[in-house]
């Protein structure tokens, strides 16, 4: 069975500090893909980002950055000089590969609650 | 491109009572999924639909069902309500129904009294 686990349950900073949010995952599928989902308070869950279990090269985009280790199981996702508006509930996810080879459903994380204050 | 629609966005219903939750994808996705969030459970998946056909299942009574019409519009129905099915009721679709990253819709949020 599938499962994301993501410890911190809430995380509080000052702005322009920066934080991670930790994600553990546990598949038996070889070909899976991790995501990260931030929601704001609207409800609406915003894909940020996939990567697939292949390519474990780091990502940056702006003042997020997401590092995946395998050898850890490990999904990590920081942001840089954090700002108010990044508070949010932040999720990650699992995809599940079905035998078609095509992935289906998610499998989420408890989810990280990032304030940010002034 | 507009996108994921749900309707209604609130809902408040008896329980025992049916409700209808309604999906429209961005345009061009074929696949759609459906998943519950709640505070004690989190988010769990419902069902995928991919040309109509449904691909996948979570573990849900069978209170719980869907269909994908020919324009991958979906719906989602629940029959006799419980409390417990109080909910944010949130749609995602998916280009090719494959690897690609799902879009999430504004949610349905349902109470049941």
């Amino acid at each position: 069975a599938q499962k994301v686990t993501q410890a911190q349950t809430e995380i509080s900073v000052v702005e322009k500090e920066d934080v991670t949010l930790d994600c553990v995952y546990e598949t038996r599928d070889t070909t899976y893909y991790l995501f990260w989902y931030k929601q704001p308070p609207s409800g609406e869950l915003v894909f940020l980002i996939r990567r697939n279990s292949f390519d474990e090269q780091n990502e940056i985009s702006g003042r997020y950055s997401w590092n995946f280790q395998k050898s850890t199981s490990s999904f990590n996702f920081t942001i840089t000089a954090s700002q108010v508006v990044d508070s949010a509930v932040y999720f990650c996810a699992l995809s599940e590969t079905l035998n078609t080879g095509t992935a289906s459903k998610l499998t989420f994380g408890t989810g990280t609650r990032l304030q940010v204050t002034l | 491109k507009a996108g994921v629609t749900q309707t209604p966005r609130y809902l408040i219903k008896t329980r025992g009572q049916q409700v209808t939750l309604s999906c429209s994808p961005i345009s061009g996705h074929r696949s759609v999924s459906w998943y519950q969030q709640t505070p004690g459970q989190g988010l769990q998946f419902l069902f995928e639909y991919f040309s109509e056909t449904q691909r996948n299942k979570g573990n849900f009574p069978g209170r719980f069902s869907g269909r994908q019409f020919s324009n991958s519009r979906s719906e989602m129905n629940v029959s006799t309500l419980e409390l417990g099915d109080s909910a944010l009721y949130l749609c995602a679709s998916r280009h090719a129904g494959g690897r690609d990253e799902q879009y999430f819709g504004p949610g349905t949020r349902l109470t049941v009294t």
